[in-house]
């Protein structure tokens, strides 16, 4: 079993809309919780970092449930530039800080 | 440009040859990682580095993959005897020493082997 699972997509959206995205992990021990972006061919970026209590950056929410292992991503007023692939990421208790554990990706395609 | 710096973008090579990835984190980075994400796959840890430890290599291949971080100069990837199932982008990042999760990734070096 995969440590974090992501629904692959695509999901193809027009400007404007509202997308979310989620995400499950395995090992109830995961302790830190990111969502990350990649454009095509490029490297992966930090969006943010899902905490317990939830969070929002601009238009980006994210929300943690750890009883249900389960991180989603709400995107608001969709832009063409949000087209991308959104990596579901976690960090597991014991393990190497920086060893992450990568979702494949979620692709977002927005359209005008 | 203070980012991570990997070379080459690109590599080509013929099964059985060598490759050779470079990787210099970010100034005032200690710690470096190396990654590799194979073709429709996600992104999967190999190695963690600082100068001339290498700290966990759990995820690295048994056979033919090495990684070093000598005192100075760059970290190397190094992969002997290339066979197809290499082909893949190898992505090298790098953090502060207190950082849980925000890694820094370099644009990835993309080995094809022939």
């Amino acid at each position: 079993r995969k440590e974090v699972e992501q629904d692959p997509g695509p999901f193809n959206v027009p400007e404007g809309a509202t997308v979310a995205f989620n995400c499950t992990y395995s090992n109830s021990a995961s302790q830190s919780f990111f969502w990350y972006r990649q454009d095509c061919r490029k490297e992966p970026k930090l969006l943010m970092s899902v905490y317990s209590s939830g969070n929002e950056d601009g238009r980006f929410t994210a929300q943690l449930n750890r009883a249900s292992q389960y991180i989603s991503l709400l995107i608001r007023d969709s832009k063409l530039s949000d087209s991308a692939t959104y990596l579901c990421v976690v960090n597991v208790v014991g393990s190497t800080l920086g060893r992450l554990y990568f979702g494949r990706g979620t692709q977002l395609t927005v359209w005008p | 440009n203070a980012g991570v710096m990997q070379n080459p973008r690109h590599l080509v090579r013929r099964r059985g040859q060598e490759a050779r990835l470079r990787c210099s984190p970010m100034k005032g980075h200690s710690h470096v990682y190396w990654y590799r994400q194979l073709p429709e796959e996600g992104l999967k840890f190999m190695v963690y580095l600082q100068k001339e430890n290498i700290i966990d290599e759990s995820g690295m291949p048994k056979e033919r993959f090495s990684a070093e971080f000598p005192k100075e100069g760059p970290s190397i990837l190094r992969i002997q005897q290339v066979v197809r199932g290499d082909s893949a982008a190898y992505f090298c990042a790098s953090s502060p020493p207190t950082s849980i999760g925000e890694l820094f990734f370099g644009e990835g070096s993309r080995l094809t082997v022939l």
